[in-house]
């Protein structure tokens, strides 16, 4: 257990609404990214960040939006859902950036834009 | 060109017997890092095993072994005497060394079914 929680765990939504989904770790690692997962695409990096107000883009991070304020919480944010975004988001963390660093997984937020 | 690839979408196996799930990866980085995960019908992704490009023995993790064929490119998972809870999806993933490249990259991973 790599103390990962994300919340809401299920979420249905309309288009054009915002939704913001959270991650939150006990673990007090630097190292959070957001992924999505899509049939066929396995996961792709959405957002991530590496400490504390500093967030970078994934290679899909179009419609996507991040915030960090805090060690423990990282926020995903769709400012504007459509139904393109539906997909199942994963938060992960990592002790440090390097090639060498296993990235823990939470339990997943399976997400439906209607 | 795809960085990582499973060619197999599909397996059955006999309980007991083991599996071999593929994986070929593409960089030109020399330090790089291969990862399976474990994703069961509850949806979670568990990490299993891991395999450092300059690793020199192949890793091993309990049932899991990793065949890492540097020169071929290839990081297969093996898993000893199957059991019916490794019936999974399951991905390899890499982690490439260059400065700022943080991420994880999938393949499209393999669903395995161990038969009874």
């Amino acid at each position: 257990d790599a103390g990962i929680t994300q919340s809401p765990r299920h979420k249905v939504t309309e288009t054009g609404t915002p939704v913001t989904l959270r991650c939150h770790q006990t673990e007090n690692h630097r190292y959070m990214y957001w992924y999505r997962q899509d049939p066929g695409h396995g996961l792709r990096l959405i957002h991530y960040s590496y400490g504390v107000k500093d967030t970078d883009k994934g290679e899909v991070s179009d419609g996507y939006s991040v915030s960090r304020s805090k060690t423990e919480d990282f926020l995903l944010t769709l400012e504007s859902a459509t139904s393109s975004q539906t997909s199942v988001y994963f938060c992960a963390i990592a002790l440090a950036g390097s090639y060498t660093d296993t990235q823990y997984f939470g339990p997943g937020t399976r997400l439906t834009v209607l | 060109a795809q960085k990582i690839t499973q060619t197999q979408p599909g397996m059955f196996v006999q309980e007991k017997e083991a599996v071999t799930l593929d994986c070929t990866y593409d960089t030109s980085d020399p330090s790089y890092g291969l990862f399976w995960y474990k994703q069961p019908s509850s949806g979670e992704m568990i990490f299993l095993i891991y395999q450092g490009s300059y690793d020199q023995q192949n890793a091993t993790e309990g049932r899991y072994s990793l065949n890492f064929q540097k020169a071929r490119k290839s990081a297969n998972l093996v898993i000893s005497a199957s059991q019916l809870g490794d019936s999974a999806m399951y991905f390899c993933a890499m982690r490439e060394g260059r400065f700022g490249n943080e991420k994880l990259t999938f393949g499209t991973g393999t669903r395995l079914t161990i038969i009874p």
